[in-house]
């Protein structure tokens, strides 16, 4: 059972445009909400992470969107940039057995063009 | 950030050998850490969480007795795959939050594990 659904799998954006993620999530247990940049060849890294009683975080070039009745969140990357070329993974994590378990989301490998 | 290293990053073994996996947590303790398995173009799948001083949990359908863990102490954890064969080949990542009931994530740069 895929409990975090991502889409587009890939996507292809001109640079200096916006590049929008979308995740969505079954479990209504999960209370954090993660995205992660992987480039190839290397571990995740945080990229931002929003909670559930938050609708909207910006970081930088960055935007989480979180929509808590639809069970939905998405990633905004403004003004993309030919280095925001990774795959992103979306994720949802809840408190289990005494730690924090995450799920990951399929994963969608961003290619920005110059 | 927190780090977190993880050695070695890639390693080719024959079938039948037993391969090890070290991850380390480098500027925090970490009593909890996380062992992934990631296959191309796909997500990280959990394989098992390793606790320090205690037996790792595994998730459903990972052979502990395949995949080793040990977490002797605050700051390292090993996988060792034993008598790999080729279909074990794969992207392995640890990870680990810098505190025990942590949401962050710090995760290693991962092991290419190849097996001819």
């Amino acid at each position: 059972q895929q409990q975090v659904k991502q889409s587009p799998q890939s996507l292809i954006v001109q640079k200096g445009g916006i590049s929008i993620i979308n995740c969505a999530y079954e479990n209504t247990a999960f209370d954090y909400f993660p995205w992660y940049q992987q480039f190839p060849g290397k571990g995740p890294a945080l990229l931002i992470a929003i909670r559930p009683d938050v609708s909207e975080k910006k970081e930088g070039r960055f935007t989480i969107s979180f929509n808590k009745s639809a069970k939905q969140f998405s990633l905004h990357i403004m003004d993309s940039q030919p280095g925001d070329s990774a795959t992103y993974f979306c994720a949802a994590s809840s408190h289990s057995g005494g730690y924090q378990k995450v799920t990951f989301g399929t994963g969608t490998k961003l290619q920005v063009i110059p | 950030g927190a780090v977190v290293s993880q050695h070695p990053s890639r390693v080719i073994c024959k079938s039948g050998t037993s391969v090890k996996i070290e991850c380390r947590s480098l500027d925090f303790q970490a009593t909890t850490m996380f062992w992934y398995r990631q296959f191309p173009k796909q997500s990280l799948m959990l394989m098992a969480t390793s606790n320090e001083g205690s037996k790792a949990t595994y998730e459903q359908g990972v052979e502990k007795d395949k995949f080793l863990i040990n977490h002797a102490s605050l700051t390292l954890s090993t996988l060792t795959v034993t008598s790999a064969h080729p279909e074990d080949s794969s992207f392995y990542i640890c990870s680990a939050p810098k505190a025990t009931r942590g949401e962050k994530l710090f995760f290693g740069s991962g092991t290419q594990l190849s097996v001819l």
